[in-house]
Order: C-alpha cells, then sequence, then structure tokens
C-alpha cells in the first residue's frame, strides 16, 4: 500500500513570487507520482505526472515538479505564480502494479495575494 | 458537450429522501468511477466500474447504490443518508481501468448536504 502526505494545509503566496508545495510519499514498491489541480467549484485536473525517466517534469501552466527516490519526495514548484493559481493542489502515488490504486493527499491550499 | 458532466451540481436531502446523482463523459473512456471529498481528507474512491461491471467497492455503506447502464453514464443512488453523508461528490473516467497510472479526467462535482 501507498500513502501520501502533504504536510502543508495551505500556502500564502505574493503574485509573482516563487512557490513549493511540498509532497512525500511511502510505498514499499516502485511507483508514479502525479499532481493534481482543484480551482474553484471544479473538479480536479492533472497538473502534471512521473512515470518513468527524467526525474524533473514539467506540467501546465508553468508548473515542475522533482521525483526524489532517496528522499521519497516529489514537490511541485513554480517560479513565479500568478493570481490565477489559487487552486488547491493534490498530489497522488500509485504503485507501477497491475491493479494498484490512485492514492490522494489532503490537498494544499495555494492563495496568490497581490 | 465535452469532458465529464455531473448533475445536480448542488443537492440538499432530508435523511429519509431518495435521489440520484448522475455522471456522463464523453470521452469513450471504458472506466468510471465515484470518489468523495470531504474537507481537510484525502479523496476516498468509492466505487469503479469497468466495461459496465463494477470491478470494486471501497467498503461503502449500502445507502450508497451505484449503478453504471453504459460506458457513458454512471449514476448513485442515495437513500436514508447521515448528515456524516454531506460531501462533495465526484465522478471521474479513464480510458481504461488498467490505466490506473494514466489521467483520471473529473466531473465538477455535486455538492450533498444531508440535513
Amino acid at each position: 500500500a501507498q500513502s501520501v502526505t502533504q504536510l502543508d494545509s495551505q500556502v500564502p503566496v505574493f503574485e509573482e513570487a516563487p512557490v513549493e508545495l511540498r509532497c512525500n510519499y511511502s510505498s514499499s514498491v516502485s511507483v508514479y507520482l502525479f499532481w493534481y489541480v482543484q480551482y474553484p467549484n471544479q473538479g480536479l485536473q492533472l497538473l502534471l505526472k512521473y512515470l518513468s525517466g527524467s526525474t524533473l517534469v514539467k506540467g501546465i501552466n508553468g508548473f515542475e515538479a522533482e521525483f526524489n527516490k532517496s528522499q521519497t519526495s516529489f514537490h511541485l514548484r513554480k517560479p513565479s505564480v500568478h493570481i490565477s493559481d489559487t487552486a488547491e493542489y493534490f498530489c497522488a502515488v500509485r504503485g507501477t502494479g497491475g491493479g494498484n490504486k490512485l492514492t490522494f493527499g489532503t490537498g494544499t491550499q495555494l492563495k496568490v495575494e497581490l | 458537450e465535452t469532458g465529464v458532466t455531473q448533475t445536480p451540481r448542488h443537492l440538499v436531502m432530508g435523511m429519509t429522501n431518495k435521489k440520484s446523482l448522475k455522471c456522463e463523459q464523453h470521452l469513450g473512456h471504458n472506466a468510471m468511477y465515484w470518489y468523495k471529498q470531504s474537507a481537510k481528507k484525502p479523496l476516498e474512491l468509492m466505487f469503479v466500474y469497468s466495461l459496465e461491471e463494477r470491478v470494486e467497492n471501497n467498503s461503502v455503506p449500502s445507502r450508497f447504490s451505484p449503478e453504471c447502464p453504459n460506458s457513458s453514464h454512471l449514476f448513485l443512488h442515495l437513500h436514508t443518508l447521515q448528515p456524516e453523508d454531506s460531501a462533495l461528490y465526484l465522478c471521474a473516467s479513464s480510458q481504461t481501468r488498467n490505466t490506473y497510472a494514466g489521467e483520471l479526467f473529473f466531473g465538477e462535482g455535486s455538492r450533498l448536504t444531508v440535513l
């Protein structure tokens, strides 16, 4: 089984500042990793995913994440945020074997202020 | 219409009512899911359907009853709910059930309030 920890429930940041949203996971097997974003009153949509290959993954809207196997982390970063990035961000993990479930974290609310 | 659509967007019901949530996907996917989203908790997977067959039922109380008449439609029938069932119910689809590694496409959710 896998688990995901998003330690920061809320992250306030000023517009045009950089941001990092932290995600740590626990798993006894190899994993696939995902970040989803949920804008107000909407469902979740995929930002980016790590399946294999380069540990630095680029996603939509200028976000990127780095898979660090030794630290079991998959932190999400953006060098300069915009007001429109205000949303809830969910990290998720899945074991690479067939039949494994997608396990979500509790989410981090990113609030971008002027 | 495109993507995954859910109706109604908001629902208020008493504990003795019977209501249904509807989900429709226009993506040609073969797997559909119901998730429960409660504040400050991880998304809880409730049911998974693959090619209209229920393949997963995660210890969900019997007051929630899913139905998948075809690969494009998914329902969640609700009866004698409890106040703690108040939450956002999200429908999702994916190309195949085995593509858990692939992308899930979510609807906007149905906000349920049980009085």
